[in-house]
């Protein structure tokens, strides 16, 4: 069975510098993995996707992140961030094979401080 | 434009009640998903539908009903066999080629007073 585990519950930030928010995955079968952000009492809204293409994923609002085999890793970063970025993260493991089910960590709140 | 609506947006219900939340979209999207999310839990899949008039059930299905009559609604129903109904619930619809894509309403939250 597949899972994820998000390293930080919480990691704050001043605005304009990095972002780093790190996953790790476990998954039996060659996995996609997603990022999602989740603003207060707002649904979720998909930031990028890994589905086996190339390892450096892009997705909106200047984010990307790297899949790394070797750790098991799908960390996400931005080069610098903006007040509009404190939300919650989540990120998503899914398995390639039948229904795709996904298996959503727990979560990293981002603050970002002026 | 092109979404999801749930509602009601917050809701209140008495032990021993039923309560039903709507979820409707206009995506023409074939697959629904309702999950439950609590604090520091992330997200948890309580039923999914992938085609009208058949639909799955998810990780915590138990307390919960659905139906899929129309393509464009998947409403839930929240029992009182459910024993901790207080959550936020949050609607999903994806392409079936694409589950991992998912377009979300902006949930509903659910308080048992």
């Amino acid at each position: 069975a597949q899972s994820v585990t998000q390293l930080d519950s919480h990691v704050s930030v001043s605005e304009g510098t990095p972002v780093l928010l790190r996953c790790n995955y476990s998954s039996s079968y060659s996995p996609s993995l997603f990022w999602y952000v989740q603003h207060p009492n707002k649904g979720l809204q998909l930031l990028l996707k890994y589905t086996s293409a190339a390892t450096l994923v892009k997705g909106i609002n200047g984010f990307e992140a790297e899949f790394k085999k070797s750790e098991t890793s799908f960390h996400l970063t931005k080069p610098s961030a903006h007040m509009s970025d404190a939300a919650e993260y989540f990120c998503v493991v899914s398995e390639n094979t039948g229904f795709q089910k996904l298996v959503f960590g727990t979560g990293t709140r981002l603050l970002v401080s002026p | 434009d092109g979404g999801i609506t749930q509602s009601p947006k917050y809701l209140f219900r008495k032990e021993g009640q039923n309560v039903t939340l709507s979820c409707e979209q206009n995506l023409n999207h074939d697959a629904m998903y309702w999950y439950r999310q609590d604090p520091g839990q992330g997200l948890r899949l309580i039923y999914y539908s992938q085609i009208v008039n058949d639909f799955q059930k998810g990780d915590i299905a138990e307390g919960y009903s659905v139906s899929r009559e129309k393509k464009e609604s998947f409403p839930l129903t929240v029992t009182s066999a459910q024993k901790n109904p207080t959550a936020f619930y949050l609607c999903a619809s994806s392409i079936v080629r694409f589950p991992g894509e998912l377009f979300f309403g902006e949930g509903s939250r659910l308080t048992v007073l």
